[in-house]
């Protein structure tokens, strides 16, 4: 049951962009996004809901897929602060719990 | 507002031992987790609670026990530790499953 996320890692230099991948095999209600720094707890980004509310942080931007069970996350004009390890949770079945993705480590250069 | 907190930081546990991680979150949210997180294997969820005297089982529940006798707190027993449970553990808050969940700092536990 747990999603997949695609890459597994990716190097960017500062400016450039970056999608990242989160895909199920099974109908999703909700799909979020999460962000730890090396040594930190994860930090919240996003959430997209069935039926297309979003609710996150201004400069990011996500889309979700409900027929493909899908979600992407959208990283635009990279910076440094962007680095780490970007999780995507995913609740199947309906009030179900979260199961998280195993993560796409991003690591941006100056 | 301490937002998620959890003790303690670091544990050192031998095989047989059984310890209690501690959770609190003074934001009134009904909804709590906990995970624990291994290299490569993203947060993998052990027990959830979607409200005080309610608590479900996660993905890998076995050799762990969760009770929520209040609405602030929502301890993690580990019965009798094993080597398997070395990982970085996480408590989580949100005030529902749909909402922004907020992560203590988590503790390291080893065990030998």
């Amino acid at each position: 049951q747990q999603p997949v996320q695609s890459p597994q890692a990716v190097i960017l230099r500062e400016g450039e962009d970056a999608v990242i991948n989160c895909s199920s095999s099974k109908a999703l209600y909700s799909v979020h996004w999460y962000r730890q720094k090396h040594g930190e707890a994860p930090v919240f980004l996003m959430i997209l809901l069935k039926g297309g509310e979003q609710k996150g942080h201004d400069k990011i931007s996500a889309s979700f897929n409900e027929k493909k069970q899908q979600s992407s996350l959208y990283l635009t004009a990279s910076q440094l602060s962007y680095s780490g390890t970007y999780f995507c949770g995913t609740e199947i079945g309906y009030g179900n719990k979260l199961v998280f993705g195993a993560g796409t480590i991003l690591r941006v250069k100056s | 507002n301490a937002g998620v907190t959890q003790t303690p930081k670091f544990q050192v546990l031998k095989t047989g031992q059984s310890m209690t991680l501690q959770c609190a979150q003074d934001m009134n949210h009904e909804y709590m987790s906990w995970y624990r997180q291994d290299p490569g294997m993203g947060l993998r969820l052990i027990h959830y609670s979607v409200g005080a005297g309610i608590t479900d089982q996660g993905e890998v529940p076995n050799g762990y026990n969760v009770s929520r006798s209040t609405t602030e707190d929502f301890p993690l027993r580990l019965l009798s530790a094993a080597p398997s449970q070395t990982s970085v553990y996480f408590c989580a808050s949100s005030s529902g499953l749909r909402g922004e969940q907020y992560f203590g700092p988590g503790t390291r536990l080893t065990v030998t």
